[in-house]
């Protein structure tokens, strides 16, 4: 069965720090790579994308790192602030379905 | 610009009851997508469509859960005859034609509770 294995579950980060989230996947046949925001009781919001024809897509504080030959990537926030706290999910798709990871809930320490 | 638009928010429903829960897309966007989120989990993909069409349908349920998009009117899931283990946060994604599907857009989801 097609995987995204996200890591760490939870993350505790102090404000002003650098937030790190890891994610791999299994099928190579995947082509798009977003990361979803979740605050609670609301929706998944697209925050950042990436295809895996660049190793690196930066937005803002919010950058993606990833490497193609390990079937892995990760979300950078640089200068976490205490509104970054939220869950965060990445996911991979080929075509229209997206397999989503399991969820790093973060919070950043005031 | 409205974005996608889910209702009802909250739904109480008990055992052996119906639940109908509603996703109108985002204006322009043909492709409609249900999650289903359990707790402390990621959205688990469940069905797509397009305007009158089943594209993908292998994340249903084998039975009791039945969805559809007709050519007017929101898209439904329906879930008959619930049970608790149905309990969870149901997510509508949409997005726009052929070309750019890979970009979901995400509603509120409904939240439903099987007592």
């Amino acid at each position: 069965q097609q995987q995204v294995k996200q890591s760490p579950q939870s993350l505790i980060v102090q404000k002003g720090g650098i937030s790190i989230i890891n994610c791999a996947y299994e099928n190579t046949a995947f082509d798009y790579f977003p990361w979803y925001q979740q605050f609670p009781g609301k929706g998944p919001a697209l925050l950042i994308a990436i295809r895996p024809d660049v190793s690196e897509k930066k937005e803002g504080r919010f950058t993606i790192s990833f490497n193609k030959s390990a079937k892995q990537f990760s979300l950078h926030i640089m200068d976490s602030q205490p509104g970054d706290s939220a869950t965060y999910f990445c996911a991979a798709s080929r075509g229209d379905k997206i397999i989503f990871g399991k969820g790093t809930r973060l919070h950043i320490l005031p | 610009n409205a974005g996608v638009m889910q209702n009802p928010r909250h739904l109480v429903r008990r055992r052996g009851q119906e639940a109908r829960l509603r996703c109108s897309p985002m204006k322009g966007h043909s492709h409609v997508y249900w999650y289903r989120q359990l707790p402390e989990e990621g959205l688990k993909f469940m069905v797509y469509l397009q305007k009158e069409n089943i594209i993908d349908e292998s994340g249903m349920p084998k039975e009791r859960f039945s969805a559809e998009f007709p050519k007017e009117g929101p898209s439904i899931l329906r879930i008959q005859q619930v049970v608790r283990g149905d309990s969870a946060a149901y997510f509508c994604a949409s997005s726009p034609p052929t070309g750019i599907t890979d970009t979901q857009y995400f509603g509120p989801g409904t939240r439903l509770t099987v007592l």
